[in-house]
């Protein structure tokens, strides 16, 4: 169903720094800025970079987007505790009328 | 601050249609799209449509086309999104976001979301 393809899981030691992956295409990630949202447990999505690589208010900035063709990354440098969530890559798709895809969707654990 | 509440979770049986309603607060309704996301138990995110609340016009996902439809009352700042013909696989967690008038989609509050469950 999703058309960006996420890395099911990823984890890190507390401090670390982790990359999670979101594969598109050229009608989504390679022609339009990518999205990403964190789902903590039991909540709704918030999000956490906009327009690829700019964060939102509030947002540390332990937290980055890039882009490079159809790919995206989202790194998250100085893991902590409580980064442990769901995280979810977005972007436009130009095919058809138009839609918002998302990812699969990536498990981060602080181990 | 800005806040999308959500209305109260629903039970339907398979075919009835439900109407779930997102009122905004904390900032001028007419000036942001309202777009609806739905989350499976254990699933992800999956993209429904948007509502332009100033215009009324929609957009919605190709595979909801002809069972959704999304609609807003600006005098009290809500938007509404009504499902028909439910079923079983339309059990889900139902969200409002809210979105700036742009020329790229992003969606920067979201309301707690509405559980749905379809059953017999």
């Amino acid at each position: 169903q999703s058309v960006l393809t996420q890395p099911p899981s990823a984890s890190g030691t507390p401090g670390q720094r982790v990359i999670i992956s979101c594969s598109g295409s050229s009608s989504n990630i390679g022609d339009n800025y990518v999205d990403w949202y964190q789902q903590l447990p039991g909540t709704a999505p918030k999000l956490l970079i906009y327009n690829t690589n700019q964060r939102p208010s509030g947002v540390p900035d332990r937290f980055s987007g890039s882009k490079s063709g159809t790919s995206a990354s989202l790194a998250i440098s100085g893991l902590q505790s409580e980064d442990e969530a769901d995280y979810y890559c977005a972007s436009w798709d130009d095919t058809l009328n138009g839609s918002y895809v998302f990812g699969t969707g990536t498990k981060v654990s602080v181990l | 601050q800005v806040h999308l509440v959500q209305s109260g979770a629903e039970v339907k049986k398979p075919g009835a249609s439900v109407k779930v309603s997102c009122e905004a607060s904390g900032y001028t309704f007419t000036d942001y799209y309202i777009h609806w996301v739905r989350q499976a138990p254990g699933q992800g995110l999956e993209w429904m449509g948007w509502l332009n609340p100033d215009s009324g016009a929609t957009n919605y996902a190709q595979k909801f086309q002809g069972r959704v439809s999304m609609t807003r009352d600006t005098s009290i700042s809500t938007g509404y999104m009504e499902l028909s013909r439910l079923r079983s696989d339309d059990t889900a967690v139902y969200y409002c976001a809210r979105a700036p008038y742009t020329n790229y989609v992003y969606l920067d509050y979201w309301g707690q979301g509405t559980l749905v469950t379809v059953s017999s």
